[in-house]
């Protein structure tokens, strides 16, 4: 059982370059996010998804695009990489949007923008 | 609104110390409380879960204890291991969205 992964691990982006990160769960959870964490100030909730189809804007969603189109994948779009965009991006996985059940994490993408 | 507040890091403990985290939460409605450990390059990881008042979330020797008139959710274990030093993030759960404190460094030394 594979979880939620996330691909690739690690990047190296010059400014105002595009590139997507993967993130795949075969859990059959309808709710996915993605979060980013920087130092000092936890995890920040970029773009999260209730099924797929559905998409919605989180605390963090400028300079970032996601769609779903199907229940497993879930991948974030950078449109044109910034220096501020460096940081670890997680992208995580839960049952249903509501109720009791915790969220599943995959192991992160460090980006890193030049 | 809704939030949580950890106490601040770092934290550093001599194996076989015991172990406190303070956590507090603001939150409407009756959320699930959550705490997560993320050791160095991976993910987050559960380790303890409690969905109302009054229940013990327990795993690995960690405990936490909701308590709704307190609204705390410290996480506790009575004697650390090298191998527990890890940042540590409480976490709630109310309607559709999940809300992070900033984490906790806890290094071990032998």
């Amino acid at each position: 059982n594979a979880g939620v992964t996330q691909t690739p691990k690690f990047q190296v982006l010059k400014t105002g370059q595009s590139m997507t990160l993967q993130c795949a769960q075969d859990m059959n959870h309808e709710y996915m996010s993605w979060y980013r964490q920087d130092p000092g100030m936890g995890l920040r909730l970029i773009h999260y998804s209730v099924g797929a189809g559905i998409t919605d804007q989180g605390e963090v969603p400028n300079g970032y695009n996601v769609s779903r189109s199907t229940t497993e994948d879930f991948p974030l779009r950078l449109l044109s990489a910034a220096p501020s965009q460096t940081s670890v991006y997680f992208c995580a996985s839960r049952i249903t949007e509501f109720g009791n059940q915790p969220q599943h994490f995959g192991d992160g993408t460090r980006l890193s923008i030049l | 609104g809704n939030s949580v507040t950890q106490m601040e890091g770092p934290v550093t403990l001599s194996e076989e110390a015991f172990l406190t985290i303070n956590c507090t939460y603001t939150a409407t409605g009756y959320p699930s409380l959550f705490w997560y450990v993320q050791y160095p390059g991976e993910g987050l990881q559960l380790l303890l879960k409690a969905t109302k008042a009054d229940d013990k979330g327990s795993n690995k020797g960690f405990e936490a204890t909701y308590r709704k008139e307190t609204t705390s959710f410290h996480l506790e274990k009575g004697s650390v291991q090298v191998s527990d030093s890890a940042v540590y993030f409480c976490a709630l759960s109310t309607g559709n969205q999940f809300y992070f404190g900033t984490g906790t460094s806890l290094t071990v030394i032998p």
